[in-house]
């Protein structure tokens, strides 16, 4: 299994709280993403990051910011949680070499709730 | 952006086949993977198609026909623990990949 642990693995919050979730690797990929997963939506891309400070906005980016001052960590923060926020939040990491089936290999997941 | 179709739920019995069919529209395809997910784990990548045809892992298969905008994953001998979700996912020419909703597999004795 790829090295990648995300933290914490279960948060219960309040609505306008603010939150960061965290995500480690220890394979030294350039490519990092946070996902959310929520039933009948499949997983849709938050934000990814290229490199060091190198990011970008997936498709469902309004409400969140992430952050890469390190190869094996990016965060993801909400500024003010909401309850539309609710959901399960995984992290992702990819090395792109050039081969083909270069994929995509997921963390264990964090679930939040926020309230 | 990429608009990915895949039914919701399937039910087969132990030992049957079971194929998992995929349309997707993509403005720059880069690859079509299939991931397998057990309820509450995370998803683990099963297999990869970018030419067109059948690629045979197991008792696992995928098919693309980029034409068509189709894959499907076989599923052949099914046993009990392949009860999962399975997810259609397909990488554009920036390496992101969109994922499909999943379809819940049900193996039954």
């Amino acid at each position: 299994d790829a090295g990648i642990t995300q933290s914490p693995r279960h948060k219960v919050t309040e609505t306008g709280t603010p939150v960061t979730l965290r995500c480690h690797q220890t394979e030294n990929h350039r490519y990092m993403y946070w996902y959310r997963q929520d039933p009948g939506h499949g997983l849709r891309l938050i934000h990814y990051s290229y490199g060091v400070k190198d990011t970008d906005k997936g498709e469902v980016s309004d409400g969140y910011s992430v952050s890469r001052s390190k190869t094996e960590d990016f965060l993801l923060t909400l500024e003010s949680a909401t309850s539309s926020q609710t959901s399960v939040y995984f992290c992702a990491i990819s090395e792109l070499e050039g081969r083909g089936t270069d994929t995509q290999y997921f963390g264990p997941g964090t679930r939040l709730t926020v309230l | 952006g990429q608009n990915i179709d895949q039914p919701t739920e399937m039910t087969a019995t132990e030992g049957a086949i079971v194929q998992i069919n995929c349309t997707y529209q993509t403005s720059g395809f880069n690859g079509l993977f299939w991931y397998q997910q057990h309820a509450g784990e995370a998803p683990t990548f099963l297999s990869y198609n970018v030419l067109d045809g059948l690629e045979e892992k197991g008792r696992f298969s995928s098919f693309l026909s980029r034409s068509k905008g189709y894959s499907y994953l076989l599923l052949k001998e099914l046993q009990m623990k392949d009860s999962a979700s399975y997810l259609c996912a397909v990488r554009d020419r920036d390496y992101k990949l969109s994922f499909g909703a999943g379809t819940t597999v049900t193996v039954r004795a």
